[in-house]
């Protein structure tokens, strides 16, 4: 049974940048497709890229491409979602997610990002 | 990208109601739709994969069909636990995945 535990709330102010953690456990890491979803207030969710550790290599919507890095670190079983210049619309839940065969089956807990001055 | 509009946005019934939600893909995506749930603070539970093949553990009540651009998620004889959000999502042109924008479902 695989498992994601994410990193914990944040606030940030405006300009600044966040990384958010997602640990994995249970199944084999490198071969999961970690992806990275938000959900603004009030909003839909809103797919910002992922990652297979194997591969090492991510893709990012076009919306975020220069803002977000997405890595994976295959020793500690984490993955790593980082948004640079917040603004106050970068203010969500960012969840962490698994895919596998196509479907986001196994989801983190969410962290809430708050981008406030 | 491909645009997925849901409706109704929400939804009021009752406990032992039928009701059925649609989403509606900008343009064909096969089978290739998923469904999921969520509930207040908590993230979503994958409830259906590719327009009808229930996850394991969900309910038979939950029943999902369609395909090309018009889906529908069923639930029938809703119970209090099934009182939540419910989100389409497409898996055919990716990335990036699209979503809904939700249906919540409430009792009345």
């Amino acid at each position: 049974q695989v498992l994601l535990v994410q990193s914990g709330a944040e606030v940030k102010k405006p300009g600044s940048s966040v990384k958010v953690s997602c640990k994995a456990s249970g199944g084999t890491f490198r071969n999961h497709a970690i992806n990275w979803v938000r959900q603004a207030p009030g909003r839909g969710f809103e797919w910002m890229g992922g990652i297979i550790p194997f591969f090492g290599t991510a893709k990012s919507a076009e919306k975020f491409q220069g803002r977000v890095t997405i890595t994976a670190d295959e020793s500690t079983s984490t993955a790593y979602l980082e948004l640079r210049s917040l603004r106050s619309e970068d203010t969500a839940v960012y969840y962490c997610v698994r895919i596998l065969w196509a479907l986001m089956d196994v989801w983190g807990q969410g962290t809430t990002v708050t981008v406030s001055s | 990208d491909i645009q997925m509009t849901q409706s109704p946005s929400s939804l009021s019934a009752s406990v032992g109601d039928r009701v059925t939600i649609t989403c509606r893909a900008s343009q064909s995506i096969s089978d290739s739709l998923n469904w999921y749930q969520q509930k207040p603070g908590k993230p979503p539970k994958a409830l259906i994969r590719s327009a009808s093949s229930l996850q394991s553990g969900v309910p038979s009540r939950f029943s999902g069909s369609g395909s090309g651009t018009d889906f529908t998620l069923t639930i029938s004889n809703l119970q209090v636990e099934d009182f939540a959000t419910y989100f389409c999502q497409q898996s055919y042109s990716t990335p990036p995945y699209t979503f809904g924008q939700g249906t919540k479902l409430e009792i009345k």
